[in-house]
């Protein structure tokens, strides 16, 4: 069964420094998503992409934080200048359509720990 | 506000068992609700969905309901096996402007004991 890929699965990176997390959805999924979880907490929805666009971000998505489709498989996550508190789970998503009524298949998540 | 919760404690039962685990929610009028599992260390796997004009939803041994009266599904793992041993996480779509997200609930531990 096809499934979501992320890499690297465990990210350790100074405070101040660009991180760049990296994804591999589902190849015939249109949408794409980005959530946090930091350690205990809930799944926190970052951002929603569609048609090589944002379609949707939350307020923990700032200026510090972009998405990318490169190329036609891999979706990135960018954080520019990582704090203390950006380290948590880092799961990406994606689904065959957008809307609420469509299972999202997740990949296993990049453990992302800020010192 | 809008929350979404569910059952804070961990629930421990018997092998053998029904597992209930509860959904509810406030001020949100969500189409649809999906349950998850999620194992330590892993990303969520779906399970379920189910449309607001939906009551109840099987799957194997798993069945969810939804009561947009009362605001709250229920997710029912029947014949309970210690590999059911997991955090599950309910999640309902949210129409924000002309895009929807999924919304979660911080999930209920679930221990399943032989």
């Amino acid at each position: 069964e096809p499934e979501v890929t992320q890499t690297p699965s465990h990210q350790v990176t100074q405070m101040g420094q660009e991180v760049i997390l990296r994804c591999v959805p589902i190849s015939n999924h249109l949408y794409f998503y980005w959530y946090r979880q930091i350690l205990g907490q809930k799944v926190e929805f970052l951002v929603s992409f569609y048609n090589n666009e944002i379609s949707e971000k939350s307020e923990i998505f700032d200026d510090q934080f972009s998405v990318e489709r490169p190329d036609g498989s891999n979706f990135t996550l960018k954080i520019r200048s990582t704090k203390l508190e950006d380290s948590a789970m880092y799961f990406c998503a994606s689904s065959r359509q957008g809307v609420g009524n469509q299972p999202q298949h997740f990949g296993d998540g990049t453990r992302l720990s800020i010192l | 506000s809008q929350k979404i919760e569910q059952n804070s404690e961990a629930l421990n039962i018997q092998e053998g068992k029904t597992a209930t685990l509860t959904c509810n929610y406030t001020n949100y009028s969500p189409a649809y609700l999906q349950w998850y599992r999620q194992d330590p260390g892993r990303g969520p796997v779906f399970l379920l969905l189910i449309r607001e004009n939906e009551k109840e939803k099987r799957k194997e041994r798993l069945k969810v309901t939804f009561d947009t009266t009362l605001k709250q599904s229920l997710f029912h793992i029947t014949a309970s096996q210690p590999a059911d041993s997991a955090t599950y996480l309910c999640a309902l779509d949210h129409n924000a402007g002309n895009n929807r997200k999924l919304i979660w609930g911080l999930g209920t531990s679930l221990a399943v004991n032989p």
